[in-house]
């Protein structure tokens, strides 16, 4: 169980258009989800977190305008990159944290989307 | 601010070997501690999970120990095998907070 899903894994696209990833939970209800970046040869840096019908907290320095996140029910979030440029090309990963109960909070990961800008 | 730093960055070992991975953050006010597997160009396959009440995870040939209070965790590999070659994250979670600090990974390489 706890599978993740994302589409697509791999997108090449021209700069100056938006390009949406979606991040899906397939076997559980996901009330939050996380969007990670990650650059070459490093390590995961957290972009925004949502939770279902609300909207999404971005960290520090990430352009909420940039990278629209839409997560409009419990099993599909998306990341829009708006107006994509070459320095967004990197590795984007999502995570997906069903409903509370006592269990250990545990993330469980998609399998990442290769965005090349060209 | 939470931190997490793994050292080696990069490390290489001969075929069956045993290894260990180091993890140590700043703030000792975690909840849980998580490892995780990467392979180039993939996402995160989830290793093992230690509570902050535990001193210790193992599965198969891995071992993971947290020691909270010196802001430390180990990932023991015993008998290295070449399909164990990839990257290795370690990444925290503080209490109240449901983020995932990570750290910078360990590109650990296993020599046939």
């Amino acid at each position: 169980g706890a599978v993740v899903s994302q589409h697509p894994s791999r997108v090449i696209c021209k700069s100056g258009t938006s390009v949406k990833i979606e991040c899906r939970s397939l076997d559980f209800q996901a009330t939050t989800m996380f969007w990670y970046r990650q650059f070459p040869k490093k390590s995961l840096m957290l972009m925004a977190t949502s939770n279902e019908g609300s909207k999404a907290t971005y960290e520090q320095g990430v352009e909420k305008d940039k990278f629209l996140i839409n997560h409009a029910s419990l099993t599909l979030s998306t990341l829009t990159v708006t107006s994509a440029h070459p320095e967004d090309s990197s590795f984007y990963i999502c995570s997906a944290m069903g409903a509370r109960t006592s269990g250990p909070y545990e993330q469980y990961f998609g399998p990442g989307t290769r965005l090349t800008v060209t | 601010k939470q931190e997490v730093t793994q050292i080696p960055a990069a490390l290489s070992v001969p075929e069956g070997e045993n290894l260990v991975l180091n993890c140590s953050f700043t703030d000792s006010a975690i909840y849980n501690l998580q490892w995780f597997r990467q392979d180039p160009g993939k996402g995160l396959t989830s290793l093992l999970l230690i509570q902050s009440s535990q001193r210790e995870q193992t599965s198969g040939r891995l071992n993971a120990s947290l020691d909270k209070s010196s802001g430390r965790s180990t990932l023991y590999i015993a008998a290295s095998q070449p399909g164990d070659s990839a990257t290795y994250l370690c990444a925290v979670r503080n209490f109240g907070n449901e983020k995932l600090t990570f750290g910078t990974g360990t590109r650990l390489t296993i020599i046939p």
